[in-house]
């Protein structure tokens, strides 16, 4: 199982240009959610998403949008990136809400420059 | 979102013992995850708590006091591999979005 991954790995953008961060899991999770991490701050959400079909809003939504057409994958966008979102974004996935199965497990991470 | 003190940074020697505490304000608690995040790389799992004691995993042990918003993380015979950030996670039922997470400590393990 490769668990969950992201693409891409970097990524470089102008102010203003738009772009989508996947994520894909294979471990049959209901639960997908997006995180920003930034230096001091800790991981804030973004959104999150409680089964196919279904999105909602987290900690810090503003700016972004998400998808989730399909169980295993959740799809970040970016309509018009500033440099404010300049971050490391990171996905997980968890098998459902409640007890132990609420641990979540993240990919390895995007790196995002808006220049 | 939540209020959720942890230190910034932590330096202890190889072989050593380090004590990481963690506390939280909130009005609907239900559990509380501890993960290890080496730098440049992912957060992984290393406990959970949910009723108060002592939970013990190898070398990793965590401690959680209800009444008192406080949870630990213990780290025994530390090794130099030992080095990452620890991220203190709190579930809390009357926010819609359930985990926050703390901002980290920084564990600097010197030979």
């Amino acid at each position: 199982n490769a668990g969950v991954t992201q693409t891409p790995k970097f990524r470089v953008l102008k102010t203003g240009q738009s772009m989508t961060l996947l994520c894909a899991q294979d471990m049959n999770h209901e639960y997908m959610y997006w995180y920003r991490q930034d230096p001091g701050m800790g991981l804030r959400l973004i959104h999150y998403s409680v089964g196919e079909g279904t999105t909602a809003k987290g900690e810090v939504p503003d700016g972004y949008n998400v998808s989730r057409l399909k169980k295993q994958n959740f799809l970040l966008g970016l309509e018009s990136a500033a440099p404010s979102q300049t971050s490391v974004y990171f996905c997980a996935s968890s098998l459902s809400s409640g007890g132990l199965q609420e641990t979540q497990y993240f990919g390895p991470g995007t790196r995002l420059l808006v220049l | 979102g939540q209020n959720i003190d942890q230190p910034t940074e932590m330096t202890a020697t190889e072989g050593a013992i380090v004590q990481i505490n963690c506390t939280y304000q909130t009005s609907g608690f239900n559990g509380l995850f501890w993960y290890q995040q080496h730098a440049g790389e992912a957060p992984t799992f290393l406990s959970y708590n949910v009723l108060d004691g002592l939970e013990e995993k190898g070398r990793f042990s965590s401690f959680l006091s209800r009444s008192k918003g406080y949870s630990y993380l213990l780290l025994k015979e530390l090794q130099m591999k030992d080095s990452a950030s620890y991220l203190c996670a709190v579930r809390d039922d009357s926010n819609d979005y359930k985990l926050s997470f703390g901002a980290g400590t920084t564990v600097t393990v010197r030979a």
